[in-house]
């Protein structure tokens, strides 16, 4: 069974420069996360999805971070303008029906 | 109070031996608990999980839940070199499908 896979990897901008992350979760699992995971701190949950619906973005900066799951498989995640404090590794997740959640490897920003 | 804590080490314990590990939570509705484990530059990987008060047995760990005293620990048995690592525990809050991550404990088991 494929994990969650994330892209990039590793990603290196300056700061007001937008940037954007891609999900797709384990195949069947309809709850999609995406967290924020700062050096030497647990995940942070910024958005949680039902499918389509975003249920949970109380969590998510939502003057520069926008998030979209369109068709309830893989996710967009976007931040415009990048700030230097947005440096961190965003992780997203998707669980199943038990609710154990699986991680994808992530994608390391890095805000110049 | 911060709703996870976890001592964020590190907790250093020869091979062979036992590592203890321990995190409190502050939300008396939490249902679910998780450990994950995660290796410097990789993302957490689940490796246990405990709903009910009482001991969880899985290979070498076992998971330890208290509700009355809000704790729940995690006991690594004759720990190996490859089981240094930063372990996270997890709540999951009584509205459900939301896990709550503490700071993470690093453990360091030397040869």
């Amino acid at each position: 069974e494929a994990g969650v896979v994330q892209s990039p990897r590793y990603k290196i901008i300056e700061k007001k420069q937008p940037v954007a992350f891609w999900c797709n979760p384990i195949s069947g699992h309809n709850t999609l996360y995406w967290y924020r995971q700062n050096l030497g701190q647990g995940p942070e949950l910024l958005i949680r999805y039902e499918n389509e619906e975003a249920v949970d973005d109380s969590q998510l900066p939502k003057d520069r971070f926008s998030a979209e799951r369109l068709k309830g498989v893989d996710s967009t995640l976007k931040i415009q303008p990048a700030e230097l404090g947005d440096s961190a590794v965003y992780l997203c997740a998707s669980s199943s029906p038990y609710n154990e959640q699986f991680f994808g490897p992530g994608t390391r920003l890095t805000v110049l | 109070q911060k709703e996870v804590e976890q001592n964020s080490g590190p907790l250093s314990v020869p091979e062979g031996a036992i590592a203890s590990l321990n995190c409190t939570y502050s939300d008396r509705g939490s249902q679910s608990f998780f450990w994950y484990r995660q290796y410097s530059g990789k993302s957490p990987e689940l490796i246990m999980f405990i709903y009910s008060n009482g001991d969880k047995e899985d290979g070498r760990f076992t998971a330890q839940l208290n509700k009355a005293s809000q704790y729940v620990s995690l006991l690594i048995r004759d720990s190996q070199p490859s089981d240094s690592a930063t372990y996270l525990c997890a709540f999951e809050g009584a509205a459900g499908n939301k896990l709550t991550f503490g700071g993470g404990t690093r453990v360091l088991v030397k040869p």
